[in-house]
């Protein structure tokens, strides 16, 4: 079942603005990633936070997460046409063994 | 290169032909898993290895099965294959399992059962 939620489904933003994702789930976790997709192809993973952390950065991404809400968002910053993609977290959830489990993901469409 | 390879990009076939998807990876990692994208409900885990000759199913491994003969490779076979299995497929592996680290995933293989 899925465990992580994104939201919003679809986002269309202008190049340079920023756009904001969250994911929510259900039960305590481990460790939360994100990752992206571009269009009919392979997931690349973008950054991993363990739940002892509240947040992290890599480039113009900043991840956070709020245990006590079950709940991360991703911020993409200065966003650019490249950018557009689906986004999707994926959760290590503490009773579910080895496996991620990923929401249905956040569409973004950045227009030039 | 980092990387895992899944072939064939694209595959059509007809109801109960049998059917392999190779999957291989470069990195010595011990966990491999496949996945399931279908629209509205995200990626699913079909089956997963902790390493050689260890197996083990996902949330939806009805209608495939897995070896894990060597470390670098993780086939995914439909005996039977039926139209609800059109979808499309991606290999991911992993140096630790669950979340623990960052996965790799291979390009995805679109197939259709007609």
């Amino acid at each position: 079942s899925q465990q992580g939620e994104e939201d919003p489904q679809a986002l269309s933003i202008q190049e340079g603005e920023n756009a904001t994702m969250n994911c929510s789930y259900k039960t305590s976790i481990n460790n939360l990633q994100w990752y992206r997709q571009n269009s009919g192809r392979g997931l690349v993973h973008l950054i991993l936070i363990r739940s002892n952390e509240r947040e992290k950065h890599s480039g113009r991404l900043r991840v956070t997460l709020d245990t006590s809400k079950k709940s991360s968002s991703l911020l993409i910053t200065a966003s650019r046409a490249a950018d557009t993609a689906s986004y999707f977290c994926a959760t290590d959830h503490q009773a579910a063994g080895n496996k991620l489990t990923f929401g249905g993901g956040t569409r973004v469409l950045v227009k030039p | 290169e980092a990387q895992v390879t899944q072939n064939p990009r694209y595959l059509i076939t007809v109801t109960g032909k049998k059917l392999t998807v190779t999957c291989s990876q470069n990195m010595n990692h011990e966990y491999m898993s496949w996945y399931r994208q279908d629209p509205g409900l995200g990626l699913r885990q079909i089956y997963y290895s902790m390493n050689v000759e260890v197996t083990d199913k996902g949330d939806v491994p009805e209608g495939y099965k897995v070896s894990r003969k060597e470390k670098r490779n993780f086939p995914l076979i439909l005996e039977s294959p039926s139209p609800n299995q059109t979808s499309l497929y991606f290999c991911a592996s992993s140096a630790s399992p669950g979340g623990r680290t960052e996965a790799f995933f291979g390009q995805g293989t679109r197939l259709t059962v007609v």
